[in-house]
């Protein structure tokens, strides 16, 4: 399986501001994929991370509250800005190794809390 | 669309006892991939098992393995004497074979492994 590092592991953020996390895989994947995880909640998928190429976003997702770049094939950075309070969650990168195909695999997530 | 039902939001069995988790799914597709994951209180999201669905033969790892029953949309995960180390959130999820490797979630069932 991908060996796959997420920052930060956990953020405490002020209403109004922006946090980047990045996912970080240590092997050329094919796919990457963004995860929002509410509390106490199910895993809900954000958006899909095109290399070289604008992401594609699910149904109640907008490039404006939660950009997202992938500039090669084993990096990508999802923004999630203006926080609000409703934005605390865990957020979770996912990816598809070549060579194994459909298994995702996932980072560590990142926890954050919006004051 | 597809859903993913799990109807038991908790369950707890006793150390090296035996325990199945169910799960449900809706899905007018005929090719799919079905999986359970494990989350622990680290949050890392861990894959048990994964069956394909135009496989027979129930998918089976060391301890887990699963009932999967086509007609009746149903794959259910049992795992076998049960350790301390399994106590975890688990979560069972669909993906639509050329659906772009999006993974649907249920809404998870918490194991508790008691001594």
């Amino acid at each position: 399986s991908a060996v796959i590092s997420q920052k930060p592991s956990r953020d405490i953020c002020q209403r109004g501001t922006s946090l980047t996390i990045q996912c970080q895989v240590d092997s050329q994947v094919t796919m990457m994929f963004w995860y929002r995880q509410q509390p106490g909640q199910s895993l809900t998928l954000i958006a899909t991370a095109n290399q070289g190429s604008e992401a594609t976003y699910e149904s109640g997702f907008v490039i404006d509250k939660f950009p997202i770049s992938r500039p090669n094939l084993t990096f990508s950075t999802l923004t999630v800005s203006n926080m609000s309070p409703e934005d605390s969650s865990i957020y979770l990168c996912s990816v598809v190794s070549t060579g194994l195909n459909e298994k995702l695999f996932f980072g560590s997530g990142t926890q954050l809390s919006v004051l | 669309a597809q859903t993913v039902t799990q109807s038991q939001p908790e369950m707890s069995v006793q150390e090296a006892e035996t325990v199945t988790l169910s799960c449900t799914y809706d899905t007018s597709e005929n090719n799919y991939y079905l999986f359970w994951y494990k989350q622990p209180p680290s949050r890392q999201m861990i894959l048990v098992i994964r069956q394909e669905a135009y496989k027979q033969q129930n998918a089976t790892e060391n301890r887990f393995s699963v009932n999967f029953q086509k007609a009746a949309k149903s794959f259910s995960l049992k795992i076998s004497d049960s350790q301390l180390g399994d106590t975890a959130m688990y979560f069972c999820a669909f993906m639509n074979t050329g659906g772009g490797n999006k993974l649907t979630f249920g809404t998870g069932t918490q194991l508790k492994v008691e001594l």
